[in-house]
C-alpha cells in the first residue's frame, strides 16, 4: 500500500524554465493538497484539488503557478518561468475525506532554481 | 488565512526530559488542531490531534494540552528520546467555507541530546 508518491525528489531548473511536479495520492484518496515550505518557514497552503476540479486555490500565486488533477494520472503542479524565489520544498498531501481527519504527506520535491 | 503562532523556534532537551512546544491561534472557527512531525528529507507525518471540546489528549509519551479561552495549545513530549529529534508543526483548520487546508505554525526544531 504505497503512500503519497511525489516525483522528482529533487529538481534543478534555470531561471525562466518550467518546473513540473507530480503527485500520486494514496490509493482511494480523492483529495489532493499542495503546500510550499521555505527554509525556516512553516508549510503554506497553495491549492486543494479533487479529480478534475480545483476546489480552493487561495494560496496559489496569481501568476506562473497552476495545478491540475486529471481524471487519470497524477496531480501536477506547474511553475512557469521559474525565479530564484520559487526555490523551496513542495509537498503534496492526500486524504479520503478532507483535512479534518489529517493528511498523508509525500516526501516532497525540492526545487532549486539556479 | 489566520495565523498560528508557534514557539520556540528551536529547542534543546536532555534525554529523558520533557519537551514543550506552544502554539496560539487567532481564528476562533478552528475546530481541529493536529500536530505533525517532520524528519529531514521527509514529509510531515500526523502525530496527534485534538478538538477544542477536550482539554487534554494523550497518546503514549505525547500529550496535547488545550486552553480554549486563551486560544492556546501545547505539545508535551515526556521522557524525550534522541529519536524524537525532528521538526514539529502545529496546525489548525475548520469545516465549512471554501478552504479545506490546514494553517500551520512555522515549526519547532527539537534536538534531544543523549
Amino acid at each position: 500500500n504505497a503512500g503519497v508518491m511525489q516525483n522528482p525528489r529533487h529538481l534543478v531548473r534555470r531561471r525562466g524554465q518550467e518546473a513540473r511536479l507530480r503527485c500520486s495520492p494514496m490509493k482511494g484518496h480523492s483529495h489532493v493538497y499542495w503546500y510550499r515550505q521555505l527554509p525556516e518557514e512553516g508549510l503554506k497552503f497553495m491549492v486543494y484539488l479533487q479529480k478534475e476540479n480545483i476546489i480552493d486555490e487561495s494560496g496559489m500565486p496569481k501568476e506562473r503557478f497552476s495545478a491540475e488533477f486529471p481524471k487519470e494520472g497524477p496531480s501536477i503542479l506547474r511553475i512557469q518561468q521559474v525565479v530564484r524565489g520559487d526555490s523551496a520544498a513542495y509537498f503534496c498531501a492526500s486524504s479520503v475525506t478532507g483535512a479534518r481527519y489529517g493528511y498523508t504527506f509525500g516526501s516532497g520535491t525540492r526545487l532549486t532554481v539556479v | 488565512q489566520q495565523q498560528v503562532k508557534q514557539s520556540p523556534q528551536s529547542l534543546i532537551v536532555q534525554k529523558g526530559g520533557i519537551s514543550i512546544i506552544n502554539c496560539a491561534y487567532e481564528n476562533t472557527a478552528f475546530d481541529y488542531f493536529p500536530w505533525y512531525q517532520q524528519f529531514p528529507g521527509k514529509g510531515p507525518a500526523l502525530l496527534i490531534a485534538i478538538r477544542p471540546d477536550v482539554s487534554e489528549k494523550k497518546e503514549g509519551r505525547f500529550t496535547i494540552s488545550f486552553n480554549k479561552s486563551a486560544k492556546q495549545f501545547s505539545l508535551h513530549i515526556m521522557d524525550s528520546q534522541p529519536g524524537d529529534s525532528a521538526t514539529y508543526f502545529c496546525a489548525g483548520t475548520y469545516s465549512g467555507g471554501g478552504a479545506d487546508g490546514l494553517t500551520f505554525g512555522k515549526g519547532t526544531h527539537l534536538i534531544i541530546q543523549p
